[in-house]
């Protein structure tokens, strides 16, 4: 299958500063990726859609200046965290989904560990 | 807008037992829906899919059947094993306020007791 692969899986920051996290498709083109939130023990919940070469979607409720997403190429897409507070320590989690007609599969990269201490 | 419920966890069966979790969603077009799969430890895999009325996904000895007339997609397993221990997301995909997005349910934790 394809391969999604999500950098770093972990990280530990301090208050204040800000994180990046890579999301690659390593071997298809992905016109659209998601980046999604997961706290302990619940759903996975969608915070943005970025679309290659377009600005994000972002879902009502999170922050567009906080959660900076950067679509750049059809094989990366970045989500910063700026100015990271505790609060945002979570688990984020990427996928993406082929140039291909609606009912494809999103892949999901391993996810990334945020915490902010 | 489009959504997805699924069954509340934990469940937790003995080895070789039948196993059903519930999905059932609302949705205003014709959307795909899948089961996705989070072993300990491990991020997200998909488990099956369907992508149109009465077809039934399966891997594993899983399966499900999409039921649009009862808007369902229940995860069910014969004879279930100690490694299925997981957490099992149903999900829905589909054009949500004319955007393409992909919709979790809220995720059943399943422990296998051998």
């Amino acid at each position: 299958g394809a391969v999604v692969s999500q950098h770093p899986s972990w990280v530990i920051c301090k208050s204040g500063t800000s994180v990046k996290i890579e999301c690659r498709s390593l071997d298809f083109q992905a016109t659209t990726m998601f980046w999604y939130r997961q706290f302990p023990k619940q759903s996975l919940m969608l915070m943005a859609t970025s679309n290659e070469g377009s600005k994000a979607t972002y879902e009502q409720g999170v922050e567009k200046d906080k959660f900076l997403i950067n679509h750049a190429s059809l094989t990366l897409s970045t989500l910063t965290v700026t100015s990271a507070h505790p609060e945002d320590s979570s688990f984020y989690i990427c996928s993406a989904r082929r140039r291909v007609i609606l009912g494809t599969e999103a892949f999901f990269g391993q996810g990334t560990r945020l915490t902010v201490v | 807008g489009d959504s997805v419920t699924q069954m509340e966890g934990p469940v937790t069966l003995s080895e070789e037992a039948c196993l059903t979790i519930n999905c059932t969603y609302t949705a205003t077009g014709y959307p795909s829906l899948f089961w996705y799969v989070q072993y300990p430890g491990e991020g997200l895999q998909l488990l099956l899919k369907a992508t149109k009325a009465d077809d039934k996904g399966s891997n594993k000895g899983f399966e499900a059947t999409y039921r649009k007339e009862t808007t369902s997609f229940h995860l069910e397993k014969g004879s279930v094993q100690v490694s299925d221990s997981a957490v099992y997301f149903c999900a829905l995909f589909g054009i949500i306020q004319g955007a393409q997005k992909l919709v979790f349910g809220q995720g059943t934790r399943l422990t296998i007791n051998p």
